[in-house]
């Protein structure tokens, strides 16, 4: 069975700075999708962005990109220019190519932004 | 084009009755999928629904159990609550049942049972 590990419970940033959420996971399968998602104190889980694992590139949504280690299995989440609206709770998720879409969560992370 | 909504918001209920949790999936969408997010923890998949079947199932109990309607929109029922079901409950639409499409979470219903 696939597993999602978020090692930071709680990160904090200054705004207008950088910071990097870490993710790794656990598969024997070699297709796969890989998401960071935001979920504010409104609940609803939104998808900051996504990776498919068959391409080497790493994806960037504007002020959001990822580093994507395939080898190593790790899945880091890049905020540049955090604004005050960033503060979530933030999850990996992981989703295999086949069978039911079915996503596999990490525990979380806080993100919280000191103006 | 309207998101996926979910009903009630919140409820109470007491160790060993029953509910109904409501899943209205986006329009266009054929499959829905719930997940049971415990407080301080990250959602866990209990099924998924895709042309009114059931298509894959996370490990829980059978007391879990679902529909899908004819319009796509899907019911999660809960037999015997226990106090351990009390969590945020998402569901999330998507089209087609596997593969590259992306899903659409609901706002969650919070149940809490006493």
């Amino acid at each position: 069975a696939q597993t999602v590990t978020q090692s930071q419970p709680e990160m904090s940033v200054q705004e207008a700075e950088t910071v990097t959420l870490s993710c790794t996971y656990d598969t024997s399968e070699s297709d796969y999708y890989l998401f960071w998602y935001k979920q504010p104190p409104s609940r609803q889980m939104i998808l900051v962005i996504r990776q498919e694992a068959y391409k080497q590139q790493n994806a960037t949504e504007n002020r959001f990109s990822v580093n994507f280690q395939k080898a190593a299995k790790s899945f880091s989440l890049k905020i540049s220019d955090s604004q005050l609206g960033d503060a979530a709770m933030y999850f990996c998720a992981y989703r295999s190519e086949l069978g039911a879409q079915k996503l596999v969560f990490g525990q979380g992370t806080r993100l919280t932004i000191n103006p | 084009e309207t998101g996926v909504t979910q009903s009630p918001t919140h409820l109470i209920k007491t160790r060993g009755q029953q509910v109904t949790l409501r899943c209205s999936s986006q329009s266009g969408h054929n499959t829905v999928s719930w997940y049971q997010q415990a407080l301080g923890q990250g959602p866990q998949f209990i099924f998924q629904y895709y042309r009114e079947e059931e298509n894959g199932r996370g490990n829980f109990p059978p007391r879990f159990s679902g529909l899908q309607f004819p319009n796509y929109s899907s019911e999660l029922n809960v037999n015997a609550l226990e106090l351990d079901d009390s969590a945020l409950y998402l569901c999330a639409s998507s089209l087609g049942g596997q593969g590259r499409e992306e899903q659409y979470f609901g706002p969650g219903t919070r149940l809490t049972v006493t």
